[in-house]
């Protein structure tokens, strides 16, 4: 089936600086990715849709200016985490939707010290 | 409305014995509904889905019932086995704009051995 391949799986990073996480779609084009984020114990919230060629469309609450994506191809879209803080904390999960369903990446565990 | 994970709450079913998890949806709107599997650390896992023209859908041990009157969806695994521990959400999907998919509280489902 398709593959969604998301790296790192973990990172750790000092607070204030900034961190990159990939998601791609590994055989077939998305035009599409979304970005959730999910706190422990908690459910997946999605915080923006990722559109090849175009600005993402974030959800109410999420700082554009703080959570940057970029999918500048049909199978990469990168989520930037600027400034990070200890409150960024979270696992963050992205998805894409080929013919088969929705698909989900192994998500990255940040966590800012 | 959106439906918001505040707390995870746990069903512990024998080995052997059928799990019944149920979820309720939000929006009347959503015609397309998803139940997902989450191991620890891992990205969701697609489990079984069903349209809104359907009230019942059967896979591999597996059977999702939706009632649109009441907007409940449920999942029932039978026969529980341990590799069958883990957290699952049931997702909705609207059709129409763009193809977001809303995650549901989760159920962390505990199989006792």
């Amino acid at each position: 089936g398709a593959v969604v391949s998301q790296h790192p799986s973990r990172v750790i990073c000092k607070s204030g600086t900034s961190v990159k996480i990939e998601c791609r779609s590994l055989d077939f084009q998305a035009t599409t990715m979304f970005w959730y984020r999910q706190f422990p114990k908690q459910s997946l919230m999605l915080m923006a849709t990722s559109n090849e060629g175009s600005k993402a469309t974030y959800e109410q609450g999420v700082e554009k200016d703080k959570f940057l994506i970029n999918h500048a191809s049909l199978t990469l879209s990168t989520l930037t985490v600027t400034s990070a803080h200890p409150e960024d904390s979270s696992f963050y999960i992205c998805s894409a939707l080929p013919p088969g369903g929705y698909t989900f990446g192994s998500g990255t565990r940040l966590t800012v010290v | 409305g959106e439906s918001v994970g505040l707390h995870l709450p746990t069903l512990s079913v024998q080995e052997g014995d059928n799990s019944i998890i149920n979820c309720a949806y939000s929006n009347s709107a959503s015609d397309y509904f998803i139940w997902y599997k989450q191991e620890s650390g891992k990205g969701p896992q697609f489990i079984i889905d069903i349209r809104s023209n359907m009230d019942k859908r059967q896979g591999q041990r597996v059977t999702v019932l939706l009632n649109k009157t009441v907007k409940h969806l449920s999942l029932q695994i039978a026969a529980t086995q341990p590799g069958d521990s883990a957290v699952y959400f049931c997702a909705e999907n609207r059709s129409g704009g763009y193809q977001k998919v809303t995650f549901g509280i989760g159920t962390k489902l505990q199989v006792i051995p």
